[in-house]
């Protein structure tokens, strides 16, 4: 039943791995986003992403990419991991997003991935 | 550039009314929402307002003025379970949303 869907929920490893975080909606939406919350609980938007386009925001380094093998699915893969990624990561999905819909960019949440770079 | 205002935190009493306020400068405009996020979870979709007015839901209302760039949450009969943290988000002419850093409500029997 769960609408937009996150694994895992906790991830905690080394400074320099390379870890996925993968994210997943049964709505069938058009768009989905990565966001990013740090400590000061500020919400900043990574990614946006639908079948047509893909934004970046462009203060997200490279090292960070998402990957999204169908319209259901888009995951974040995160290479040579630093402390300062250590941040809760929430995916998000809206039923137009970037085709534009207004209402119809309610963003729903996934219950978010709280990494931890040691 | 575009820019969202709210105050960061405020504290009101149990069964009493507060009124949040948000203020927003985009590239365009196509509605303003509001979220709750308690802590340690995902936020959540209370409201979306795209004309000028109120928009009444249960306990929690929400106005927007387009001329002035304004926008408030008004939550009524406060429950301890409304202490949570409330963003505005302002949807630009490019269908982006502009986030706020968040208010945190602290609700005090």
């Amino acid at each position: 039943d769960t609408a937009v869907s996150q694994t895992p929920k906790y991830l905690v490893t080394q400074m320099g791995n390379d870890k996925s975080i993968k994210c997943e909606q049964n709505l069938g939406h058009d768009t989905m986003y990565w966001y990013k919350q740090d400590s000061k609980k500020f919400l900043k938007i990574m990614f946006s992403y639908n079948n047509k386009e893909l934004i970046i925001n462009e203060t997200v380094p490279n090292r960070f990419s998402p990957k999204s093998p169908d319209k259901a699915h888009l995951n974040l893969h995160i290479n040579s991991l630093e402390l300062g990624d250590s941040a809760v990561y929430f995916c998000a999905s809206s039923q137009k997003g970037l085709a534009g819909g207004g209402f119809a960019d309610t963003q729903y949440f996934g219950p978010g991935t709280r990494l931890t770079v040691l | 550039g575009q820019n969202i205002d709210q105050p960061t935190e405020m504290t009101a009493t149990e069964g009493a009314i507060v009124q949040i306020n948000c203020t927003y400068q985009t590239s365009g405009f196509n509605g303003l929402f509001w979220y709750q996020q308690h802590a340690g979870e995902a936020p959540t979709f209370l409201s979306y307002n795209v004309l000028d007015g109120l928009e009444e839901k249960g306990r929690f209302s929400s106005f927007l003025s387009r001329s002035k760039g304004y926008s408030y949450l008004l939550l009524k009969e406060l429950q301890m379970k409304d202490s949570a943290s409330y963003l505005c988000a302002a949807l630009d002419s490019n269908y982006q949303l502009i986030w706020g850093a968040g208010t945190k409500l602290i609700i005090k029997p």
